[in-house]
C-alpha cells in the first residue's frame, strides 16, 4: 500500500525557516517524481515544487522560488522541503504528492497519491 | 501561467440525479503530437487530501466508480457524476498539467439538495 507521511510543520515567525519531510513507503520511491502541493486554510490547491526521480529536474512555483528548496534521498525513501524567509502567505497545509509514473527521469505534474499533509503556520 | 476557471462555484443536486461541473482553461491543453488533453480532476472531501479521479481528461483512475466521467478537449472540459451518491459530497478541482506550473481551478463544492 502506498503511504506518504509528512512531518515538520508547525508555528514559525515571519522570516523564519522550517524543513518539511515526507516518508514514502509501499512503492519504488526512486522511480517516481515527487511534489509538494499546498492549500491555504479554506482555499484551493497550489503546486509548490517538483523533483524528478534522480533529482535531475527541479521546478518551483514563482511564489516560492529563491526561498524554498526541494530535495530527496532515495536511499531513505524521503522527500524534503526546506523553507526559508517564510511569509504569512505561506501559511497552508503542505501535501507530499507522488507524480503519476512517467517511465523515466521525468515529471508529469499529475498527482496520483497524496499524504495527509502537515500544517505550516507563519505568524508573529 | 494557464488559468483554470470552474463553474459553478457550488451546486446542490438530489441523490440519484446528475451533477455537472465545467472547467475552462485560458489556453489549449491538448498536445497535438499525442492528441492527449493534459487535464485531470480531483475530489477532496472535508479533512482529507485530494484524490485523483480522472486524467487525460477522460481516463478514470483505478478504483473510481464509473458514475464519474470526464469529457472535453482543448479548452473546455466537463466532469459528470451520473447519479449522485451521499459519498460524493466534496469539492472537485480540475488541473492542467500541460505546462509548468500545473494550475488548478478554484474548486466546485457539490452538496446534496
Amino acid at each position: 500500500e502506498v503511504q506518504l507521511v509528512e512531518s515538520g510543520g508547525g508555528l514559525v515567525k515571519p522570516g523564519g525557516s522550517l524543513r518539511l519531510s515526507c516518508a514514502a513507503s509501499g512503492f519504488a520511491f526512486s522511480s517516481y517524481s515527487m511534489n509538494w502541493v499546498r492549500q491555504a486554510p479554506g482555499k484551493g490547491l497550489e503546486w509548490v515544487s517538483s523533483i524528478s526521480s534522480s533529482s535531475s529536474y527541479i521546478y518551483y512555483a514563482d511564489s516560492v522560488k529563491g526561498r524554498f528548496t526541494i530535495s530527496r534521498d532515495n536511499a531513505k525513501n524521503s522527500l524534503y522541503l526546506q523553507m526559508n524567509s517564510l511569509r504569512a502567505e505561506d501559511t497552508a497545509v503542505y501535501y507530499c504528492a507522488r507524480d503519476l509514473y512517467c517511465g523515466g527521469d521525468c515529471s508529469q505534474g499529475l498527482f496520483d497519491y497524496w499524504g495527509l499533509g502537515t500544517l505550516v503556520t507563519v505568524s508573529s | 501561467d494557464i488559468v483554470m476557471t470552474q463553474s459553478p462555484d457550488s451546486l446542490a443536486v438530489s441523490l440519484g440525479e446528475r451533477a455537472t461541473i465545467n472547467c475552462k482553461s485560458s489556453q489549449s491543453v491538448l498536445y497535438s503530437s499525442n492528441n492527449k488533453n493534459y487535464l485531470a480532476w480531483y475530489q477532496q472531501k472535508p479533512g482529507q487530501p485530494p484524490k485523483l479521479l480522472i486524467y487525460w481528461a477522460s481516463t478514470r483512475e483505478s478504483g473510481v466508480p464509473d458514475r464519474f466521467s470526464g469529457s472535453g478537449s482543448g479548452t473546455d472540459f466537463t466532469l459528470t457524476i451520473s447519479s449522485l451518491q451521499a459519498a460524493d459530497v466534496a469539492v472537485y478541482y480540475c488541473q492542467q498539467y500541460y505546462s509548468t506550473p500545473g494550475t488548478f481551478g478554484q474548486g466546485t463544492k457539490v452538496d446534496v439538495k
